[in-house]
This record gives C-alpha cells, structure tokens and sequence, in this order.
C-alpha cells in the first residue's frame, strides 16, 4: 500500500483560508468513506481533526472542514490562526483491512 | 477519561529486540481496537498493524508482515508491540492509538525507540 499524496508545504495569512488535497487510489480514499485528518505539532501526537471524511470530533473548531471528490481527499482550514500552524496528515482505510497514511504537509501561517 | 500511556524510551542494539507496551484507562478497553504506527524522524506516521482487543486477532502491514508481533493483556487492559531484528531504520517513535470505526480517536504519547551500535 502505497502513502497518500500530499503537498509538502501549505500556507497562508492570519485570517486566510487553506486547502489541502490527499490524492490516493480507487483501493482507498476513492473506494472508502473513511478519510480522517490529523494535526501534528512538533513533538506531540497526532491529533484527530476531521473523520468520515467530513465529521468533526466535538472541541475541534468548525474552521476545518473536510470533503472528497473521487480518489482525493481535501482539508479546508478557514480563518487561519497561529496555532493553526503544524503538520497535517491524511489518513484512509484500505483493502484487506488496512490503513494509509498521507505523506504529510506543512501549514505555514505567515 | 480516556488514556493511553506507553512505556519508555528505549535504546537497543541492532539485531535486538525491544517490547513496547500500551496501558489503555478510562473505557473498556476490549470495545476498541489497538493501532500501532511508526514515525521515522521527520517522517510522517506509518501505519503497522492493529490487534483486535476482544479477540487477539492481528492484521499487519505488509511492510511489517514477520518483523513485528503484537499482542494484547485484557486483564490488565494494556496492548504490546515486539519488534525483532531490529535495524538502524528502526529509530522512530512509536505510536499506539485507539480506533473507533475507521479513525484514531486516542493517542499514547509514543515511545522513542533508538537503535545504535
């Protein structure tokens, strides 16, 4: 099982919004609802952000969003806060029981 | 509430082998499955395997298939990575996680493992 495909870098001003695409193949994101996204800040565990590709865990800010079109997944953080800035990762279930993660991008808050 | 705690980090040898455990508190730890997952320094996580809590059942990922052995305690509520024949490519942190349905609600807070000669 191959890692999804995300950019390395994302970024954008306090108060802009930034998209990320997760792009992986009809054995996973284009074949499963099972889509989660997670934040990661140097030094700590991931962080369950988004699930079922658009469900948010309760005490996540509706600043972020999640959708999927096809065999790519796409995380939307609108209103950029400074804490906001970390490293975001994709991940899918997969066939034959499995999971994938994403290669992982960077959000820069400028 | 809800916890995972692993156990410490560890510094082996290569070709060692090194048992990471995974404390589960806080729910009734055979109602999730355990994850384990590997993050290479500066490396996004990578997934390795799951064990269901009730049963004991494995999947592992291919990449992993023969090198890693997971297990589970459910009296004393707590899951087990062994990693064997450890390599230099083995450094990384280690993570288990809880799932629900199909994503990783719960984290441990991941064990360093470093293997050097």
């Amino acid at each position: 099982q191959s890692a999804l495909t995300q950019p390395p870098s994302a970024s954008g001003s306090p108060g802009q919004s930034v998209t990320i695409s997760c792009t992986g193949t009809s054995s996973d994101v284009g074949l499963f609802n099972s889509v989660s996204w997670y934040q990661q800040h140097p030094g700590k565990a991931p962080k369950l952000m988004i699930y079922d590709v658009t469900k948010r865990p309760s005490g996540v800010p509706d600043r972020f969003s999640g959708s999927k079109s096809g065999n790519t997944a796409s995380l939307t953080v609108s209103g950029l806060q400074a804490e906001d800035e970390a490293d975001y990762y994709c991940n899918s279930y997969a066939t034959n029981n499995n999971y994938v993660f994403g290669t992982g991008t960077k959000v820069t808050v400028l | 509430q809800v916890q995972l705690v692993q156990s410490g980090a560890e510094v082996k040898k290569p070709g060692a082998s090194v048992k990471i455990s995974c404390k589960a508190s806080g729910y009734t730890f055979t109602n999730h499955y355990i994850h384990w997952l590997r993050q290479a320094p500066g490396q996004g996580p990578e997934w390795m395997g799951l064990i269901t809590t009730s049963g004991g059942d494995t999947t592992y990922a291919q990449k992993f298939q023969g090198r890693v052995t997971l297990t589970r305690e459910t009296s004393t509520s707590t899951a087990y990575l062994e990693l064997n024949s450890l390599t230099f490519e083995a450094t990384a942190v280690y993570y288990c996680t809880r799932s629900v349905g199909s994503h990783f609600d719960r984290w441990g807070q991941g064990t360093l493992v470093t293997v050097s000669s």
